[in-house]
């Protein structure tokens, strides 16, 4: 059964303090996926890992993907209140087959 | 510019009523994709499709169809059978490829909501 987990699934920060989303994934996979989702809003590309041991960094966000573990990370660095929104991974399966985690929902507190 | 579409943004359907909600895209993608989003909660995969003339079932299927006979376009039915139609619908496109770098483009979604 093709399974993505998210943990925390919902996330309460201070700006200025640094955290991490998990995303473990069940099933051997094409690539990985992190996208922010604003209210009400559709959904944003911010990383596509392909390999193991892929590192993206976009600003405060860093995102890795460990192949082996089934697990990607999505790092916050020195959290800023724009970038309260919900986070989802989504894992790609036999190439075209697209499964979402539950999403993280992310509120940073001055 | 190219970009994926979906119309319409907001919808509202009478209890007994089919609705179709529509996808386009511009972008040459072979693989689409209809998500189901209730509040607070993640996407839920309805329908995929592969190529042409070609869908298959996700999670959520019951109580929904699909067609694909262009590329560019797969529209949704929302069908009197699915009981609890209310939610926020996305589409997203990606391009199929043996390895690379390649992302899903999602639509803005449609809001549908039953009176």
């Amino acid at each position: 059964e093709l399974k993505v987990e998210q943990n925390p699934l919902f996330l309460s920060m201070q700006e200025g303090k640094n955290y991490t989303i998990y995303c473990n994934y069940s099933t051997t996979s094409d690539r990985l996926y992190w996208y922010r989702q604003d209210p009400g809003k559709s959904l944003e590309s911010l990383f596509v890992l392909l390999s193991n041991g892929a590192v993206k960094q976009e600003g405060r966000l860093m995102a890795s993907l460990d192949t082996k573990a089934r697990l990607s990370t999505l790092h916050i660095t020195a959290a800023v209140h724009d970038l309260s929104a919900t986070y989802f991974c989504a894992v790609l399966y036999n190439n075209n087959d697209m499964r979402f985690g539950a999403g993280t929902r992310l509120t940073v507190k001055p | 510019d190219g970009g994926i579409t979906q119309s319409p943004k907001y919808l509202f359907r009478k209890e007994g009523q089919n609705v179709t909600l529509s996808c386009e895209q511009n972008l040459n993608h072979d693989a689409m994709y209809w998500y189901r989003q209730d509040p607070g909660q993640g996407l839920r995969l309805i329908y995929y499709s592969q190529i042409v003339n070609d869908f298959q079932k996700g999670d959520i299927a019951e109580g929904y169809s699909v067609s694909r006979e262009k590329k560019e376009s797969f529209p949704l039915t929302v069908t009197s059978a699915q009981k609890n139609p209310t939610a926020f619908y996305l589409c997203a496109s990606s391009r199929i490829l043996d390895r690379g770098n390649t992302e899903a483009f999602f639509g803005q979604g449609t809001r549908l909501t039953v009176v």
